[in-house]
């Protein structure tokens, strides 16, 4: 599968755990976004990387969340002490360069908190 | 925040007619915009990119830019009940490669 490949599908944690989701970018993409879905609300961006680098983490909540990219291995969204607010859709997607290419979505984490 | 509106609907039409789907950005220097598909529960699918001004057309879909008017359209020509989804209208803030969403249009095909 060449397509955007995210982990897991589903995740489930209790109030004060740690969530982590994970991300691997389509085959030749190095760069790599992560947006959240709200219940009833539109897609939000979150944060942009590329290798070993943070290029805009604007819209990353100030407190409890996280992203890296790794030299090796796939994109991680860490977000400690989980509320009942973080209950949501978190889709990654990847392009191949930036400058304004498409970007393609993976099939999405659904966090939900207990 | 740059704003991306679309009419969030549902709009309903009969197979086999052409949906008309409309957006409106805020931001003037955008350079890119897209049209995703999202069925319920499932992820975006790109389904159209559009950079410059006037039509492009990619099968039974056609997406229109006027950067003067901030204005980008999705026609989908002979719509089928496979088309139900909501369609997301996105445009990439200039400045950046963040994508700015629209809340979507939930376009409903009957049969």
């Amino acid at each position: 599968n060449a397509g955007v490949m995210q982990n897991p599908r589903h995740l489930v944690r209790r109030r004060g755990q740690e969530a982590r989701l994970r991300c691997s970018p389509m085959k030749g993409h190095s760069h790599v976004y992560w947006y959240r879905q709200l219940p009833e609300e539109g897609l939000k961006f979150m944060v942009y990387l590329q290798k070993e680098n943070i290029i805009d983490e604007s819209g990353m909540p100030k407190e409890r969340f996280s992203a890296e990219f790794p030299k090796e291995g796939p994109s991680i969204l860490r977000i400690q002490q989980v509320v009942r607010g973080d209950s949501a859709a978190y889709f990654c997607a990847s392009s191949l360069q930036g400058y304004n290419q498409p970007q393609h979505f993976g099939d999405g984490t659904r966090l939900s908190i207990l | 925040q740059k704003e991306v509106e679309q009419n969030s609907g549902p709009l309903s039409v009969p197979e086999g007619a052409i949906a008309s789907l409309n957006c409106t950005y805020s931001d003037r220097v955008s350079q890119s915009f897209f049209w995703y598909r999202q069925y319920s529960g499932k992820s975006p699918e790109l389904i159209m990119s559009i950079y410059s001004n006037g039509d492009k057309e990619d099968g039974r879909f056609t997406a229109q830019l006027n950067k003067a008017s901030q204005y980008v359209s999705l026609l989908i020509r002979d719509s089928q009940p496979s088309d139900s989804a909501t369609y997301l209208c996105a445009v990439i803030q200039g400045g950046s490669e963040k994508l700015v969403f629209g809340k979507g249009t939930k376009l409903t095909v009957n049969p």
